[in-house]
Formats: structure tokens, sequence, C-alpha cells
């Protein structure tokens, strides 16, 4: 157990739907991360947020977009959902804002139909 | 921005070989490259990572070298057992850019008992 929790595990919607996603992170860790992982694509980096703001951005829709809230946890929030963002979608976390392990959450399956 | 290929894609071995992945890296100014495990139905969790200021680590039958100046990093693992079996995924960052990791393709590894 990582000690990162993701939720809903699995969701299953139809296009043009919108969807959010929840990550806690460990316990005093302050940055979040967001990945996709298609098969066809890996593990594409979506968006960092550091204590509560958005440190990085990376591949990310712009029908996607994402918080981290005071209590540091962070939500991801899919709209006119297509059926090309069926995918795992893994929140991970570290202590440190640039450095050392990121720990991943189980993701949550997103199926788009 | 930071690119990295990963090669093979497929990887099969009888239990008791050995196991090299390859990765290289476009961006010179990554120093950081860890190496994560996925496993059936979980998140990537770190195996052992290499600093830029390091050639080569080594944890039991993980070894990781780092050629900085080919821009090339490979995985080395020795006596491979069923349980090694997973995918592998190599990853860079770069501290001072928020250290978020890009990732490679990924590497299935399949050991055959």
């Amino acid at each position: 157990d990582s000690g990162v929790t993701q939720t809903p595990k699995h969701l299953i919607t139809a296009t043009g739907q919108r969807v959010t996603l929840r990550c806690s992170p460990r316990s005093g860790d302050l940055s979040v991360y967001w990945y996709q992982q298609s098969l066809d694509q890996g593990l594409q980096f979506l968006i960092q947020y550091y204590n509560g703001e958005e440190r990085a951005k990376g591949n990310i829709l712009e029908r996607f977009s994402a918080q981290q809230f005071p209590d540091l946890h962070s939500e991801l929030n899919l709209s006119s959902l297509e059926l090309g963002d069926s995918a795992l979608y893994f929140c991970a976390s570290r202590t440190s804002g640039n450095t050392g392990e990121l720990f991943f959450g189980e993701g949550s399956r997103l199926t788009v139909l | 921005g930071e690119n990295v290929e990963q090669h093979p894609s497929t990887l099969s071995v009888q239990e008791g070989d050995s196991a090299v992945i390859k990765c290289t890296y476009s961006d010179s100014a990554s120093n950081y490259f860890p190496w994560y495990k996925q496993e059936l139905g979980k998140g990537p969790q770190l195996i052992i990572d290499i600093r830029s200021n390091v050639g080569e680590k080594k944890d039991q039958r993980i070894a990781v070298t780092l050629n900085k100046t080919a821009k090339h990093f490979s995985l080395h693992i020795t006596e491979t057992q069923p349980e090694d079996s997973a995918v592998y995924f190599c990853a860079a960052s770069i501290y001072n850019q928020g250290g978020k990791l890009i990732f490679g393709q990924g590497t299935e590894l399949s050991v055959k008992p």
C-alpha cells in the first residue's frame, strides 16, 4: 500500500459527460502529480501541484482541469468526454517538490462508451 | 521538452537468466533517473533510482547504469525469478523543472519457469 488513495477505482460513462477523479496523497506529501496511462501511450504526465499551486503542466487537454485543495487532496476534472479519454488515471505524491520517490495510487480506470 | 525512449517493448527470459532494459533521454539537463515496476492492476512502484552524479547503483539483483555522455541508462536484473514478471518503466526528470517524471513506453518482462 503506497498510502495514496484514489477514488473511484472504476468509472463507466458516456461521451459528452463530465467526471471527477479524486486523490488523497500520502500524509504530509505536498506534491501531487496526475498521469494518464493508455495502452498505446504509456504513462503521460498531465499536471503537478505543490501545496495548492500548479507547478508544472504536461500534455493536458483543455477539457481537463485539476486543483489541489487546502487539505492537499486533489481532483482531476474531465469534461466533454470522448472515447479516446478511456484510460487509467494515476495520481502520485511526493514529500518534496522536485526530487525523490513518487508514490503512485492504484489508479482510476475510466471507460467512455 | 524531455523525451525518453525505452527498448525493448517486450522481453521474455528463462528463470535464472539476466534481463536488460535500455533507455535514452533527450534533455542533457535531466539529473534523476528512476525505474518503476508495475504489476497487473497496480500502480507503478519504484525499484531503483540513480542521480546524474553516479555511474552505477546496485540493490541485490537489480542494478542501474548511467552514461551521461551518451544520454543512456539501463536496468539489469540478474537471476530472474517468475515474480519479476511485470511491466518496467524508466523515467527521467529535471530538478529545477518541478521534478515531473517523463516515462519511457514500458517493457513487459516475462520470466518463464
